[in-house]
């Protein structure tokens, strides 16, 4: 049971946009910026977004995050074939003393 | 470019030790935290334990204090996990990730993570 809830799956067409979810509490979203990281199939963990909203060099701006209060969301605009992955929120927990995950969304290109 | 080369996973029965290690190029070492953590099917990723820059400060996870101990060695640019008293709740893929920072904090976060070594505890 992962400490922040994502939904398991979501879906969308080509061109489409998909948000992504991410559902915490005052110790961890609530308090602290959420980070976003994509995996895709077989391979290990990018990242994708940090501080909540803010994109490393190299991620199209067809990624974007935000924040409000306890939750979080990744949008993927003008979808691909290629963003086919799992894609994982995270965030540190004051009360854990440590860096807590989602359990992950898988996304499915259709 | 950053790479970590994570190596030491295997079968060990319940009860027993495994050492993990991580050899990391293409950034200064010593000048960054770094992390452990682990994936599995049913639990997705899970943080396991951070290490400071120098060494001198550790975390842990609340499910493995007191039986992992993490390390690193600056001169040989080589993260350690020495893993005791493993249970079947410990199998899965463990990840070495570069922190973005010296230290391991609310704020900070992992921005490299390597390809993964796989542990499984059975009898």
């Amino acid at each position: 049971q992962s400490v922040l809830t994502q939904s398991p799956s979501a879906s969308g067409i080509p061109g489409q946009r998909v948000t992504i979810s991410c559902s915490g509490s005052s110790s961890n979203i609530g308090s602290n910026f959420v980070f976003w990281y994509q995996q895709l199939p077989g391979t290990a963990p990018k990242l994708l977004i940090y501080r909540n909203y803010q994109r490393p060099s190299g991620v199209p701006d067809r990624f974007s995050g935000s924040k409000s209060g306890t939750s979080a969301s990744l949008a993927i605009s003008g979808l691909r074939s290629e963003d086919e992955a799992d894609y994982y929120c995270a965030a540190w927990d004051d009360n854990l003393s440590g860096r807590v995950f989602g359990g992950g969304t898988k996304l499915t290109v259709l | 470019e950053v790479q970590l080369l994570e190596s030491g996973g295997g079968l060990v029965e319940p009860g027993g030790s495994l050492r993990l290690s991580c050899a990391a190029s293409g950034f200064t070492f010593s000048s960054y935290a770094m992390n452990w953590v682990r994936q599995t099917p049913g639990e997705g990723l899970k943080w396991v334990s951070g290490i400071s820059d120098r060494g001198d400060v550790t975390y842990y996870a609340d499910s493995v204090k007191g039986r992992f101990t993490i390390s690193r060695d600056n001169s040989k640019s080589t993260l350690y996990l020495q893993m005791n008293s493993l249970r079947t709740e410990d199998t899965g893929l463990y990840y070495c990730a570069k922190e973005e920072t010296e230290v391991v904090t609310t704020n900070n976060f992992i921005d490299y993570w390597g390809q993964g070594t796989l542990v499984t505890v059975s009898s």
